[in-house]
């Protein structure tokens, strides 16, 4: 069983609708970040969560460190929004590293 | 703006080859890490480094090496290369003491 899943896997939306991708994690995290990766393959870090909520543009994550849970939303999609989504969590354990857990990744498609 | 780049984008081997990938950061960055990515199992570490010199194995490390003889720069080696290895090949760096990971574009190797 993988440490980060994600959900769901693969997600298709018109465009406009207000998206949610979510993560679980299984293990004791120090952070949890969200990613995005376009086709081509760059990542970019969108948001580190240690607790509570961030907002950016039309882009909100939140997190619920008892429940290991932590989800992605994005109102009023568009299809530039079409990518991969990737949660990764920096575990607790493993000293000073900065290692990170990444989930499998959720392919989001907008159409217009 | 921090970048990291990579030394290739598409890369044809054949099996037995000596293959080197090489990443190059320009922020002064204390860590380096390796990645390859797979469908469907998201981003594995293969090799970090923490400084120069150092390296440390991340959870697939088998049939690859690296070095980091300057700051700036970290390569993946793989010493005889196998079909196996066919993979999306991402660098990525860090500053010391913060999660926030800056990605390379990546380079998709081929090995037949």
């Amino acid at each position: 069983k993988n440490e980060v899943e994600q959900s769901p896997q693969n997600l298709t939306a018109q465009e406009g609708e207000f998206i949610t991708i979510n993560c679980s994690y299984s293990v004791g995290i120090s952070a949890l970040h969200w990613l995005q990766q376009h086709p081509g393959g760059g990542i970019v870090s969108l948001f580190m969560l240690s607790s509570g909520k961030k907002k950016h543009g039309r882009l909100i994550a939140t997190i619920n460190i008892q429940e290991k849970h932590s989800s992605l939303h994005i109102t009023a999609s568009h299809p530039r929004d079409s990518a991969v989504y990737i949660c990764a969590v920096r575990p607790n354990y493993g000293g000073a590293t900065n290692k990170l857990i990444f989930g499998t990744g959720t392919l989001l498609a907008v159409q217009p | 703006d921090v970048k990291v780049t990579q030394s290739s984008r598409y890369l044809v081997k054949r099996t037995g080859e000596k293959v080197f990938l090489e990443c190059v950061q320009d922020m002064d960055h204390e860590n380096m890490f390796w990645y390859r990515q797979d469908p469907g199992l998201g981003l594995r570490l293969i090799y970090f480094s923490y400084d120069v010199k150092m390296k440390e194995k991340g959870d697939i490390p088998e049939g690859y090496s690296v070095s980091r003889e300057k700051k700036e720069r970290f390569s993946l080696i793989l010493e005889s290369a196998s079909t196996n290895q066919t993979s999306m090949y991402l660098c990525a760096s860090s500053p010391a003491r913060t999660d926030t990971q800056y990605f390379g574009p990546g380079t998709r190797l081929t090995v037949l």
